[in-house]
Order: C-alpha cells, then structure tokens, then sequence
C-alpha cells in the first residue's frame, strides 16, 4: 500500500453513461497524476496538478474527459458519453514538490473501468 | 522523452540473478534512468533510478555504463513473487512518466 487510494477499484458501466473516478494522494503530495493503462500496455500519461492547478494535458485526454483538484488534496476525473474504448485501468500518482529530480511517483491501486 | 527498448518476456529460476537490460540511445544529458515494477491489478511501484554508473538499494541494483546507451537492472536471488513486469523509463525535467510495454519476468520454481 503505497498511501495512494482510489475509489471505486472497478467500474461497470453502459456506453453513453457518466462516470467519476476519485483519487486521494498522499497528504503532503503536492503533485498529482492521472494515467491510464490498457491491457498489455504500460500506463498513458493524461494529466498532471500541482496543487489545484493542472499544468498539462495529453492529447489523449479527449473533451470528454474531465479532471479536478479543487483544494489542491483530492481529484476526480470524469468520463461523459463513455464509449467502449474507455474501457481501460485508470491510475492514479502523486509526487512531492521536493521530488524535483526524482521519478518516483507513488501509485494507487487503480480503478478497472468496463464500458458495456 | 527519450524511447527505450526492453525485452518482452525473461523466465528465470528461483534463487537465481536476473538482469533486465533497456537501451536508451538517445538518452538526453538530464535524463534519468528509472525503473518500476508492477503486479497484476495493481498500479506500477518505483524501484531504482540512476544517472551513471552503479545504484544499489534494498532490493536491486542498476548498471549504467558510461555511455548511459543501455542501462541493466539486476535483481538478486528472486523468487516466485518477483513475477512482474518491469518498466524502464528514462526523464528528465518532464513531469510525466513515459511507460513501454516492459519486460514481463515470470519465476518458475
């Protein structure tokens, strides 16, 4: 368990829907991550906050996709319309501010998306 | 970011040594040399970086020649629950983490 956790760990859900996945990073973490990773392939890079302020984007990360980090702890992303190819594990990773040569970034468990 | 290349899959034996070898040729002078090691349903953990030469931790060691082209990851003795992929990834001032497909390592007894 790195400190890192995220809700739901799985998600079933119909093409068309809504969904909200939630990340709660390590307190003193000042840098958050949203990755996401298909099957046999290592993690894509989405998006990255450091506190509430988000600094980058892949272009991966599609205007349906949407991502938060109000008061700078936890995040949520927000997947509207969900199509079939969303189906994916979506992980979550948070860094300290003091990290600033390192790449170690701690990771959550992840939330296993299903788009039916 | 810089692309590597890592085998895809390594058998080994328990007790025995592995070295997982990536290259990298055209690492950038600030790049770092990272590597992760990630379990079924479970997101990747970090386990060594390196700039040049030799880093040794708890649990791995990391060989970078002095051309920093390749890089070798050298596990001693695993075991059964060393089975994993592993990722080698090489950063710099970039934030984000850029992943391959890694060397999935599977430990038979």
């Amino acid at each position: 368990d790195t400190g890192v956790s995220q809700d739901p760990r799985h998600k079933i859900t119909k093409r068309g829907q809504n969904v909200t996945f939630r990340c709660d990073p390590i307190s003193e973490h000042n840098r958050l991550y949203w990755y996401r990773q298909t099957l046999g392939q290592g993690p894509e890079f989405l998006t990255y906050f450091q506190n509430e302020a988000q600094l980058e984007k892949s272009r991966l990360l599609s205007d349906r996709f949407s991502a938060e980090r109000p008061k700078g702890s936890f995040s949520t992303l927000e997947i509207q319309r969900t199509e079939q190819g969303d189906s994916a594990m979506y992980l979550c990773a948070s860094t300290p501010t003091a990290n600033t040569e390192g790449h170690e970034q701690f990771f959550g468990p992840g939330t296993r998306l299903t788009v039916l | 970011l810089a692309k590597t290349t890592q085998p895809i899959s390594m058998d080994s034996y328990e007790g025995q040594e592995v070295n997982i070898t990536c290259s990298h040729n055209n690492i950038a002078t600030n790049d770092y040399i990272t590597w992760y090691q990630q379990f079924p349903s479970q997101g990747p953990r970090f386990i060594i970086q390196g700039y040049k030469t030799k880093v040794t931790n708890e649990v791995a060691s990391l060989f970078i020649p002095a051309d920093r082209k390749s890089s070798t990851l050298s596990l001693p003795r695993v075991s059964l629950s060393d089975t994993a992929v592993y990722y080698c990834l090489v950063a710099g001032s970039a934030r984000q983490l850029t992943f391959g497909s890694g060397t999935q390592l599977t430990v038979l007894p």
